[in-house]
């Protein structure tokens, strides 16, 4: 299947500070990117979607202007969390999709988790 | 409302044995499907994907999909304790760039 990194893979931060999650995609262009956020014990929950040179569609209850996503490229998206906050403590993964014809599979990165003290 | 719904578990297995993974989804119209694996503290992995009504084989896994009953399935054949894990079904329920909507997964415990 196609490759999707992620980086950094592990974050500790003060409570404040920003923090920068960069996706890319590694063998294969991503028009769209999507942005995830896991709790422990919890179910995936998409935060948003991040397209191509456009702004990005963030879910109900997800602050915009506290994850900056962007998508400059069509192999690198990224997700600042501006002023994290202990609650902000998560594992972030983005996923990119392949479209072939009729086939479309999502493919994700392996996750960022960030530790807000 | 866009719903796929699946059965928390835990499902347990012993080794060797077949398990069965279901999955029904809310949206009639929907096309594409997708069972992906995820260990505890891993992100999620693809393991299958079904677009066509029957049944699709890779190796040990077998998915099902049955679109007038709106279920999708996920057989794995001579399970193994590394195949425990959560597994997700998510289904595309829109066109183009439409967001995955994904079960809450299906705990599946394989007992040496």
């Amino acid at each position: 299947g196609a490759v999707v990194s992620q980086h950094p893979s592990r974050v500790i931060c003060k409570s404040g500070t920003s923090v920068k999650i960069e996706c890319r995609s590694l063998d294969f262009q991503a028009t769209t990117m999507f942005w995830y956020r896991q709790f422990p014990k919890q179910s995936l929950m998409l935060m948003a979607t991040s397209n191509e040179g456009s702004k990005a569609t963030y879910e109900q209850g997800v602050e915009k202007d506290k994850f900056l996503i962007n998508h400059a490229s069509l192999t690198l998206s990224t997700l600042t969390v501006t002023s994290a906050h202990p609650e902000d403590s998560s594992f972030y993964i983005c996923s990119a999709r392949v479209v072939s014809g009729a086939d479309n599979e999502q493919f994700f990165g392996p996750g960022t988790r960030l530790t807000v003290l | 409302q866009k719903e796929v719904e699946q059965n928390s578990g835990p499902l347990s297995v012993p080794e060797g044995a077949i398990a069965s993974l279901n999955c029904t989804y809310s949206d009639r119209g929907s096309q594409s499907f997708f069972w992906y694996r995820q260990y505890s503290g891993k992100s999620p992995e693809l393991i299958m994907s079904i677009y066509s009504n029957g049944d699709k084989e890779d190796g040990r896994f077998t998915a099902q999909l049955n679109k007038a009953s709106q279920y999708v399935s996920l057989l794995i054949r001579d399970s193994q304790p590394s195949d425990s894990a959560t597994y997700l079904c998510a289904v595309n329920m829109g066109s183009g760039n439409t967001p995955l909507v994904f079960g809450k997964g299906t705990r599946l415990s394989v007992i040496a």
